[in-house]
């Protein structure tokens, strides 16, 4: 398995504010992801984020929204860029790890609150 | 397009009693792996089991037992003599490749075991 911190643990923003959320992974990955869960939803994957190259975005998310950084194979990170009430999510990153990358683990999230 | 089913919403049960919790997904893919994970009140999403489409065996560990049938497209999950613990929300996704894919999650279902 993989050990995933991220932080901060949670915030309260203001509208039109950004945060920028860590995910620091314990050991060398390739693949991150990261995922939203509106209040009381499921998870949405919003980009796909490998070393070297830029992130890959899902439909309805959008690089200037959320841009995302993978300087190396352990860390990386999520910015929620000129926040709205709507932007209120858990934020969580994952990576792919265990044999043949057959595991996805997720970090703890980062729990958001845009007033 | 890969699409995952939790039918049930919401079970309340009764410490140690079973229950089962169903889980229903569609794809085009020959190849493809199912997860529950388990998300407690304080938010991480736990791991719980991987199960790739070519091994259609049931699996037990512990209190918990899978129900995989390719035949009906179902993996269901099953805890036995439930316990306060185990009260989360509970998800059920599917990838194609995995953990170095991204996951498709169902809606999720809240358990609730009370004493």
């Amino acid at each position: 398995s993989a050990v995933i911190s991220q932080k901060p643990s949670r915030d309260i923003c203001q509208r039109g504010t950004s945060l920028t959320i860590q995910c620091q992974v314990d050991s060398q990955v390739t693949m991150m992801f990261w995922y939203r869960q509106q209040p009381g939803q499921s998870l949405t994957l919003i980009a796909t984020a490998n070393q070297g190259s830029e992130a890959t975005y899902e439909s309805g998310f959008v690089i200037d929204k959320f841009p995302i950084s993978r300087p190396n194979l352990t860390f990386s990170t999520l910015t929620v860029s000129n926040m709205s009430p709507e932007d209120s999510s858990i934020y969580l990153c994952s990576v792919g790890a265990g044999f043949s990358y057959n595991e996805q683990f997720f970090g703890p999230g980062t729990r958001l609150t845009v007033l | 397009a890969q699409k995952v089913t939790q039918a049930q919403t919401e079970i309340s049960v009764v410490e140690k009693e079973d229950v089962t919790l169903d889980c229903v997904y569609e794809t085009r893919d020959t190849t493809y792996y199912l997860f529950w994970y388990k998300q407690p009140p304080s938010g991480e999403l736990v791991f719980l089991i991987r199960r790739n489409s070519f091994d259609e065996q049931n699996e037990i560990s512990g209190r918990y037992s899978w129900n995989f049938q390719k035949s009906t497209s179902s993996f269901n999950f099953t805890i036995t003599a439930s316990q306060v613990v185990d009260s989360a929300v509970y998800f059920c996704a599917l990838s194609s490749q995995g953990g170095s894919e991204k996951l498709v999650f169902g809606k999720g279902m809240k358990l609730t075991v009370n004493p």
